[in-house]
């Protein structure tokens, strides 16, 4: 079965600092995983996926997230961190055998303060 | 850019009534996925409609139905309304052209379900 988890509940950051939203996966054959961001009472929004190709992918917003093989791992990180960052970050994989479903990870609150 | 389209945006009910979330998917787009987030959980998976036709089905209740019409837009029907009913209903929808899994799936802001 696919499955993503994120280890953190909660990340705090003070603004202009990097940041990183940890996130590690377990798939059977090729990971497709994507992350997305949610604001208070609002959608997700897309912000990159990784399906194949260089292990650094940019998305939207000035962030990246490396994809590791070895440790299974997709974090998502930002050099230096807004406060209008602050928001909640899910990591999600596509279940490509049934459908295309996302799958998601309990989803990381990310605290930026000034 | 058009987005996902949802309505109502807002949707009060009560217990044992039904209701009916309404999803226009990006204007090419031919798959649709309906998700359900409880308060405070990751959104589940629900159902999915590719060319009108149902390609997936999650932890959806039986009390709960969904089709994708001629215009590729996508109504879930719910019956019988519970409390636990009560969370935010998204709708996603991508182009499947470049193959399941590569595509990505845009959200819509969500319909919010109070069930009384």
């Amino acid at each position: 079965a696919q499955s993503v988890a994120q280890p953190e509940d909660q990340v705090n950051v003070a603004e202009g600092n990097p940041l990183t939203v940890k996130c590690t996966y377990s798939v059977s054959g090729n990971p497709y995983l994507f992350w997305y961001v949610q604001y208070p009472n609002r959608g997700l929004q897309f912000l990159l996926k990784y399906i194949t190709g260089d292990n650094l992918v940019k998305g939207s917003y000035g962030f990246e997230a490396e994809f590791n093989k070895s440790q299974t791992s997709f974090h998502l990180k930002k050099p230096s961190a807004l406060v209008s960052d602050s928001a909640l970050y899910f990591c999600a994989v596509r279940d490509i055998y049934q459908g295309g479903k996302l799958i998601f990870g309990q989803g990381t609150e990310l605290s930026v303060k000034p | 850019a058009a987005g996902v389209i949802q309505s109502p945006r807002h949707l009060i009910k009560e217990k044992r009534e039904t209701a009916t979330l309404k999803c226009y998917p990006i204007p090419r787009h031919d798959t649709v996925y309906w998700y359900q987030q409880g308060p405070g959980q990751d959104p589940q998976f629900l159902i999915s409609f590719y060319e009108k036709m149902q390609s997936d089905k999650g932890s959806i209740p039986d009390r709960f139905s969904a089709q994708q019409f001629s215009d590729y837009h996508s109504e879930l029907n719910m019956s019988s309304l519970e409390l636990g009913d009560s969370a935010l209903y998204f709708c996603a929808s991508s182009s499947m052209g470049a193959g399941v899994g590569t595509d990505t799936q845009y959200f819509g802001p969500g319909t919010r379900l109070t069930v009384l």
